[in-house]
């Protein structure tokens, strides 16, 4: 299996800007996941897609992200108006099935200047 | 609320020996554990998993215990080497949810010394 491949790896904007993440999940994993990593903090989860149908949202999720998996395949996430406070490393994870480890990308780490 | 804990930030352990890295967690409803090891500029990355139905889970040098009552859960890793200096992350989930929604530790940094 190629691993989970998450692009870009590193994202520079200005506050106010939108930003959007792309995430390849490994190959036949129906699900996939996404996370946000701060400094100093675990992974924190936001969102979840069983294929196309995005299952649950965290309270993390402002209405200033959204997130698609239009296929069932590859999954963008959209942050509009960027702020300071979302200055992260935004992961992707995805699994085979419910009862599989979640299998992670190497993320892309989000600066707000 | 951090319902999943790792007290030490750090732990130094000289290769060869052996390295245990602690977990607490308060949510009762948390059944099924796992640990992910991540190294710098890298996504974290599968170790190994325990469901409520055990008290240990074992796969070649790394060994997790599970204590229900106490709502603990440890790492054991035998013998430790350069390559397992990372840092550490425990994560709890319901398992009625399946494997969905993961909640992470803060994480442990472990130096292995040569």
């Amino acid at each position: 299996d190629t691993g989970v491949s998450q692009d870009p790896r590193h994202k520079i904007t200005k506050r106010g800007q939108n930003v959007t993440f792309r995430c390849d999940p490994i190959s036949e994993h129906n699900r996939l996941y996404w996370y946000r990593q701060t400094l100093g903090q675990g992974p924190e989860f936001l969102t979840y897609f069983q294929n196309e149908a995005q299952l649950e949202k965290s309270r993390l999720l402002s209405d200033r992200f959204s997130a698609e998996r239009p296929k069932g395949s590859f999954s963008t996430l959209e942050i509009q108006r960027t702020e300071q406070g979302d200055s992260a490393m935004y992961l992707c994870a995805s699994s085979r099935d419910r009862d599989q480890p979640q299998h992670f990308g190497d993320g892309t780490r989000l600066s707000i200047l | 609320d951090q319902q999943v804990k790792q007290n030490s930030p750090s732990l130094s352990v000289q290769e060869g020996r052996i390295s245990i890295l602690n977990c607490d967690y308060t949510n009762s409803m948390f059944d099924y554990f796992l640990w992910y090891k991540k190294y710098p500029a890298e996504g974290p990355t599968f170790l190994i998993s325990i469901s409520s139905i055990k008290d240990k889970n074992e796969d070649g040098r790394f060994t997790v215990f599970l204590n229900k009552s106490a709502k603990h859960l440890s790492l054991h890793i035998v013998p430790s080497q350069p390559g397992d200096s990372a840092v550490y992350f425990c994560a709890g989930t319901e398992s009625n949810f399946g494997n969905e929604k993961l909640t992470f530790g803060t994480g442990t940094r472990l130096t292995i010394i040569p």
